[in-house]
């Protein structure tokens, strides 16, 4: 089956450094995305990783172990506009399927 | 480049009703994927479609379905409205199958009365 596991809510304080997991266990896996939403607006792509390691965006980075079934959404220095949710998402080698977590809320406060 | 676009923005249906709700992808996109965003369920995949070819359906009752044209627009339908229908849902358009990134519409919000 499909599972994909993130926490449901995270707090940071602006300026910070915060970290998201996501575990997934797919069939046909093939790369693991990150949406940003605001609420009340449409999914945003931030990232998307195949290959294990680390993928660097500005303030936002992502991580993947394949091995392990996790990825990481990482953001620095928080500002008050990244209070949003976070989705993550596995993709299927069979085509755009996307198997989405529940996302996590992340909440930045001054 | 216009952005992904999904018409109507809103709607407001009564249960037992029927409802098509387009989505206009990218230009230079075909492959197009549906979702629904419920509060309960989060986001769920419907169906993807690329040349006019349905790849992949989602675990959802035959009362919804869809369609790809020509020109890679998609419009997608559900029949006999139930109240759990209700919902946010999502278009997003890629170049093909399998590249890397896909881009939501803004969504049409359904709500059954």
């Amino acid at each position: 089956g499909q599972n994909i596991d993130q926490p449901t809510e995270m707090t940071a304080t602006e300026g910070a450094i915060v970290q998201i997991n996501c575990t997934y266990q797919t069939s046909g896996f093939n790369g693991l995305f990150w949406y940003q939403q605001h609420a009340g607006e449409a999914p945003t792509f931030l990232s998307y990783n195949v290959l294990d390691g680390l993928e660097e965006k500005g303030r936002f980075s992502s991580f993947l172990s394949r091995s392990k079934g996790y990825s990481y959404l990482l953001l620095k220095e928080l500002q008050m506009k990244d209070s949003a949710s976070y989705l993550c998402a596995a993709s299927s080698w069979t085509g755009n399927m996307l198997t989405f977590g529940g996302g996590t809320r992340l909440m930045v406060k001054p | 480049k216009a952005g992904v676009t999904q018409t109507p923005r809103y709607l407001i249906k009564t249960r037992g009703q029927q409802v098509t709700l387009s989505c206009s992808p990218i230009s230079g996109h075909r492959s197009v994927s549906w979702y629904q965003q419920t509060p309960g369920q989060g986001l769920q995949f419907l169906f993807e479609y690329f040349s006019e070819t349905q790849r992949n359906k989602g675990n959802f009752p035959g009362r919804f379905s869809g369609r790809q044209f020509s020109n890679s627009r998609s419009e997608m339908n559900v029949s006999t409205l139930e109240l759990g229908d209700s919902a946010l849902y999502l278009c997003a358009s890629s170049f093909q199958p399998g590249t890397n990134e896909q881009y939501f519409g803004p969504g049409t919000r359904l709500t059954v009365t």
